[in-house]
């Protein structure tokens, strides 16, 4: 079946520093979504990428998705630590089911 | 406010017995999903539905059972035979081919 896997698995980072996280499928996925989970909470959908290629921007946050659709990234600039949190990816094969990646942890120390 | 509510938020019991976590849903989404979620780790798929009265297995269905017997609900059982029922229980929903997955904020299900 489909595998989404994500590295690194944590990340500290010092506060102004800046963050990256890689998402790989075993499959060329159709579109790929992330989200943000704080610490005790609930994952919090942030963005979808659906064209080969495609690199979207939200502020901070930078998402790209790759040629191949494989792989994805998301990149914050000088991070905050209101950026602390996991953040997964979620690749999409086919219709409304998908295949959430380990996600990456990050601790952003002020 | 549109959203999905999970209950309850905390779940305590003891081994051996069957339990049903709640999931209510107002937005009007077609597709309804659970997901459970051990410490440190990512999303498991158990079950899914994109219509009422209907729904599929998921990577981790067994030990497990949902009904859809109307669109805004998708109430979970945890049975006794699954075997390590511990976990963090997100039951979330879609509209057809999105854009994403709005979730509820997750029953935290202990047993003894």
């Amino acid at each position: 079946g489909q595998q989404v896997m994500q590295i690194p698995q944590y990340q500290h980072v010092q506060e102004g520093e800046d963050f990256t996280t890689y998402c790989n499928s075993s499959t060329t996925l159709s579109n790929i979504q992330w989200y943000k989970q704080r610490p005790g909470g609930h994952p919090v959908f942030l963005i979808q990428l659906v064209k080969s290629g495609e690199v979207k921007k939200q502020k901070r946050l930078t998402f790209q998705f790759g040629e191949a659709k494989k792989n994805s990234s998301l990149h914050i600039t000088a991070t905050q630590t209101t950026d602390v949190g996991t953040y997964f990816c979620a690749g999409s094969g086919g219709y409304q089911k998908v295949t959430f990646g380990t996600g990456t942890k990050l601790q952003v120390i002020p | 406010d549109g959203g999905i509510t999970q209950s309850p938020k905390y779940l305590f019991r003891k081994e051996g017995q069957n339990v049903t976590l709640s999931c209510e849903q107002n937005l009007n989404h077609d597709a309804m999903y659970w997901y459970r979620q051990d410490p440190g780790q990512g999303l498991r798929l158990i079950y899914y539905s994109q219509i009422v009265n209907d729904f599929q297995k998921g990577d981790i269905a067994e030990g497990y059972s949902v009904s859809r017997e109307k669109k805004e609900s998708f109430p979970l059982t945890v049975t006794s035979a699954q075997k390590n029922p511990t976990a963090f229980y997100l039951c979330a929903s879609s509209m057809g081919q999105g854009p994403g997955y709005t979730f509820g904020s997750g029953t935290r299900l202990t047993v003894v």
